[in-house]
């Protein structure tokens, strides 16, 4: 069946360190994918997406590619600064209505 | 625009109480979803509404029960409130609109925290 699974946390780098959370899924046909940030005692937030194979998603310094042979969306920033400290989803949208979240992984950027 | 706006913050309630969570969206979108997060969990979805007049169950819709009462405002109740009802509950909102996949992002509200003594 259809199904994400989410690099477990939690993540802690030093500033300007290199960041990827892995993202992987399980699906019949061609999905959406998502990244979302929940920052401290907020909600979620749209960080970016990609609605194709090949399409790449940015926003804030973050990219992820729609990599439909590995079935992979992997979240990646070259240079972490202490803001990006938050909670990320990975997200797929399988066809419906709705969408299938990851576990979330806690990112801790020490200054 | 105010986006999704869900109201109360914050809540404390005893263990059998009643309470509805308010949840209200200004984009003009078709469907509403309550989700609950809980420590390790993720989110889990509660119900959702395709459309104005629908709601169908989520994962884990025992204890709860919902009301789109417009387009506008999408309602979830708890009868009998319980300490497993403790957790921190989100709204959103989302265009969708079928056959369009750049459609189906989700808007979130800021939440509400329930705790249930």
């Amino acid at each position: 069946g259809n199904s994400v699974t989410q690099m477990e946390g939690p993540v802690t780098l030093s500033e300007e360190a290199f960041l990827t959370i892995n993202c992987t899924y399980t699906a019949t046909g061609y999905p959406s994918l998502f990244w979302y940030v929940q920052y401290p005692g907020e909600g979620l937030q749209l960080l970016l997406k990609a609605t194709k194979a090949d399409d790449k998603g940015s926003n804030k310094g973050f990219e992820a590619t729609y990599r439909k042979e590995t079935t992979s969306f992997h979240l990646e920033k070259g240079s972490v600064q202490v803001s990006d400290s938050a909670v990320y989803f990975c997200a797929v949208n399988f066809g419906n209505e709705k969408l299938t979240f990851g576990t979330g992984t806690r990112l801790t950027i020490i200054p | 625009n105010a986006g999704v706006t869900q109201t109360p913050k914050f809540q404390v309630l005893k263990t059998g109480q009643s309470m509805t969570l308010q949840c209200a969206q200004d984009m003009n979108h078709n469907s509403m979803y309550w989700y609950r997060q809980d420590p390790g969990m993720g989110l889990r979805l509660i119900y959702y509404s395709a459309s104005e007049g629908t709601t169908d169950k989520g994962e884990v819709p025992n204890g709860y029960n919902v009301s789109r009462l417009n387009k506008r405002e999408f309602s979830l109740r708890l009868e009998s409130a319980a300490p497993s009802q403790t957790s921190v509950y989100f709204c959103a909102s989302s265009a969708h609109l079928p056959g369009l996949a750049g459609y189906n992002e989700q808007f979130f509200g800021p939440g509400t925290r329930l705790t249930v003594l």
